[in-house]
């Protein structure tokens, strides 16, 4: 059964770090999105993008983050310059489009720890 | 704003017992509801979902849902628990984001814990 990828599992990096998380959507899906859940706390929509760009993004999603598909298999974020309170666990999802309800499939996560 | 609370973060039940999961929402229009479950160093799975048509929905592994506009409930239930469902339960409502995609707000998230 298709799925979507994520790697790393767990990234550590120094404050101030840039990072890059790296998601494999379904192949034939059309919509991407990052969600992030900082320990504890409920999962939070970060950004979708759809036709190589951003669609909607979310309060939290500032100058920091940027997303990239940059060939047709990869769903990039990045963060620029770490914070502390970026360490938090980063879902990749990804939908087809084309259905009522876009059912939004989602990776493994990576554990992003910011020291 | 949509948006969905659930009641409990963390709730404990006997194997073979009734699973109840509270959650609530809020929506100005007629809201589609998720039911997420997360196993230990996973990624989310859906369970079940609610997208206006049946108000009794039917999920994988036994669970299922009632939507109560009444009550702005969409409760998650399981007659008899399996030790296999101790995991992280989350409901969400779809919110449209533009240009045909939907983000999904989430609730806090239940801890669901069987005891043998």
């Amino acid at each position: 059964e298709p799925e979507v990828t994520q790697t790393p599992s767990h990234q550590v990096t120094q404050m101030g770090q840039e990072v890059i998380l790296r998601c494999v959507p379904i192949s034939n899906h059309l919509y991407f999105y990052w969600y992030r859940q900082i320990l504890g706390q409920k999962v939070e929509f970060l950004v979708s993008f759809y036709n190589n760009e951003i669609s909607e993004k979310s309060e939290i999603f500032d100058d920091q983050f940027s997303v990239e598909r940059p060939d047709g298999s990869n769903f990039t974020l990045k963060i620029r310059s770490t914070k502390l309170e970026d360490s938090a666990m980063y879902f990749c999802a990804s939908s087809g489009g084309g259905t009522v309800y876009n059912e939004q499939f989602f990776g493994p996560g990576t554990r992003l720890t910011v020291l | 704003a949509q948006s969905v609370t659930q009641l409990g973060s963390h709730v404990s039940v006997s194997e073979g017992a009734l699973v109840l999961l509270r959650c609530n929402y809020s929506s100005s229009v007629p809201p589609y509801l998720f039911w997420y479950v997360q196993y230990p160093n996973q990624g989310l799975q859906l369970l079940l979902k609610y997208t206006s048509a049946a108000t009794l929905v039917k999920g994988i592994n036994g669970f299922e849902a009632e939507f109560k506009k009444s009550e702005t409930s969409f409760h998650l239930t399981k007659p008899s628990a399996h030790m296999s469902d101790a995991a992280e339960y989350f409901c969400a409502v779809r919110v449209y984001s533009g240009a045909g995609s939907y983000q999904l707000t989430f609730g806090k998230g239940t801890k669901l814990s069987v005891i043998p």
